[in-house]
């Protein structure tokens, strides 16, 4: 079965520092995307990043960066220059299957990540 | 771009009745919607996938009688919780795979979800 570990439940960090969120996965797709998504209080879900497994090269979005070792099968998260407003529940989603065209997210247990100002 | 809507976002039902929820992409078309289920601290449970004018695709353990989901167009998917019970209570979310290729990668799109009490 398709699994998604995020090792870390809870993280802490100083405003303007850095953290690294740490996911690793198994999955039998072999042409698929990651990514991770937070959920702040309001519990709505917020895309941070998406990395395309076929890219060596990983994907940046502003402070968001991730470190994909697809061989290691693992996919962390790098928030630098950490602000306030990043306090949420970070939840990593890899692909399963494929349900009638569009593949099925596995998430992992989420890392809540914590800003110290 | 890529807005998911839910209605309602929150509704107080009582044991028996029915309750439907509506999720909506606003600003997209999307072939695919997805629900979930959130308890309290945990993270996400698929509980089903629907493609616009098929039946839809339950996991394993939810029982399609009691959460009804219809797919009627390209832009609304709705979930209906019938006779419900108070171990029904939880957070529901759905999600939209968009189909234009400025939102490709399988990527998907949140509702902000739906808080549901059943007493």
């Amino acid at each position: 079965a398709q699994t998604v570990t995020q090792s870390q439940p809870e993280m802490s960090v100083q405003e303007a520092e850095t953290v690294t969120l740490s996911c690793t996965y198994d999955t039998s797709e072999s042409d698929y995307y990651l990514f991770w998504y937070k959920q702040p209080p309001s519990r709505q879900m917020i895309l941070v990043i998406r990395q395309e497994a076929y890219k060596q090269q990983n994907a940046t979005e502003n402070r968001f960066s991730v470190n994909f070792q697809k061989a290691a099968k693992s996919f962390s998260l790098k928030i630098s220059d950490s602000q306030l407003g990043d306090a949420a529940m970070y939840f990593c989603a890899v692909p399963h299957r494929k349900i009638q065209g569009a593949q099925k997210l596995v998430f992992g247990q989420g890392t809540r990540l914590t800003i110290n100002p | 771009g890529a807005v998911v809507s839910q209605h309602p976002s929150r509704v107080i039902c009582k044991s028996g009745t029915s309750v439907k929820i509506e999720c909506r992409s606003l600003d997209f078309q999307a072939t695919t919607m997805f629900w979930y289920r959130q308890f309290p601290k945990q993270s996400l449970m698929l509980m089903a996938t629907s493609n616009e004018g098929s039946k839809a695709t339950y996991e394993q353990g939810v029982e399609k009688d009691k959460f009804l989901i219809n797919h009627a167009s390209l832009t609304l998917s709705t979930l209906t919780v019938t006779s419900a019970h108070p171990e029904d209570s939880s957070f529901y979310i759905c999600s939209a795979r968009a189909t234009t290729l400025a939102l490709i990668g399988d990527t998907q799109y949140f509702g902000p979800g739906t808080r549901l009490t059943v007493l």
